[in-house]
């Protein structure tokens, strides 16, 4: 059974408009850890958040910012005011004990300038 | 600031011929993993390991070996290589502290491997 479900596989914006990935997981374990990762065109993986199960407040980086919600089981991730450079492939990953991460499809996103 | 080190970046076999991905770490973590990237899709877990000695499997461990001698050392072993094992491989490292389990993986480069 599939963990982490990214059900967007391609969103594509205009340059300065918000976009909202969607990320929803499923575990049963109470203590478990939410990621989002990105991979640029250039093929590397850059982290960009952890969140634990036990905290639920919203995150706020520059022009990201997450919203985790446990009644929903999901973990949604905004890029506000999107840039060229924010073209890339995110991640959306699940830890359940000793690290291991479970990754969602992945959501492209291409801002067009 | 090494971090983790894969060789090669690129490679290309033939249908059986075996080969071994190199993976180093220089963060003294415990924890070493093995993901192979498809085309248009996530990362799937192949195997892990938890420190010196001991592996597991991960969700797609067939057709695939690894040790782990050193903490810094986790080579993946491709035996009788096949189209199928076409993708991307990433390897990545991370640290288990007791009580601050801080679960960020850091990943190498990835190495392109294709199998025709």
């Amino acid at each position: 059974a599939q963990k982490v479900t990214q059900a967007q596989t391609e969103i594509s914006v205009v340059e300065k408009e918000d976009v909202t990935l969607d990320c929803v997981y499923e575990t049963r374990d109470t203590t478990y850890y939410l990621f989002w990762y990105k991979q640029p065109p250039s093929g590397e993986l850059v982290f960009l958040i952890r969140r634990n199960s036990f905290d639920e407040q919203n995150e706020i980086s520059g022009r990201y910012s997450w919203n985790f919600q446990k009644s929903t089981s999901s973990f949604n991730f905004t890029i506000t005011a999107s840039q060229v450079v924010d073209s890339a492939v995110y991640f959306c990953a699940l830890s359940e004990g000793r690290s291991k991460l479970s990754f969602g499809a992945g959501t492209t996103v291409t801002v067009r300038a | 600031n090494a971090g983790v080190t894969q060789t090669p970046k690129f490679r290309i076999l033939k249908i059986g011929q075996s080969m071994t991905l190199q993976c180093t770490q220089d963060m003294n973590h415990n924890y070493m993993y093995w993901y192979r990237q498809d085309p248009g899709m996530g990362l799937k877990l192949i195997y892990y390991s938890v420190g010196a000695g001991i592996t597991d499997k991960g969700e797609v461990p067939n057709g695939y070996n690894v040790s782990r001698s050193t903490t810094e050392d986790f080579p993946l072993r491709l035996e009788l290589a096949a189209p199928s094992q076409t993708s991307v491989y990433f390897c990545a490292s991370s640290s288990y502290l007791q009580g601050t389990n801080t679960g960020e993986l850091f990943f190498g480069e990835g190495s392109r491997l294709t199998v025709l």
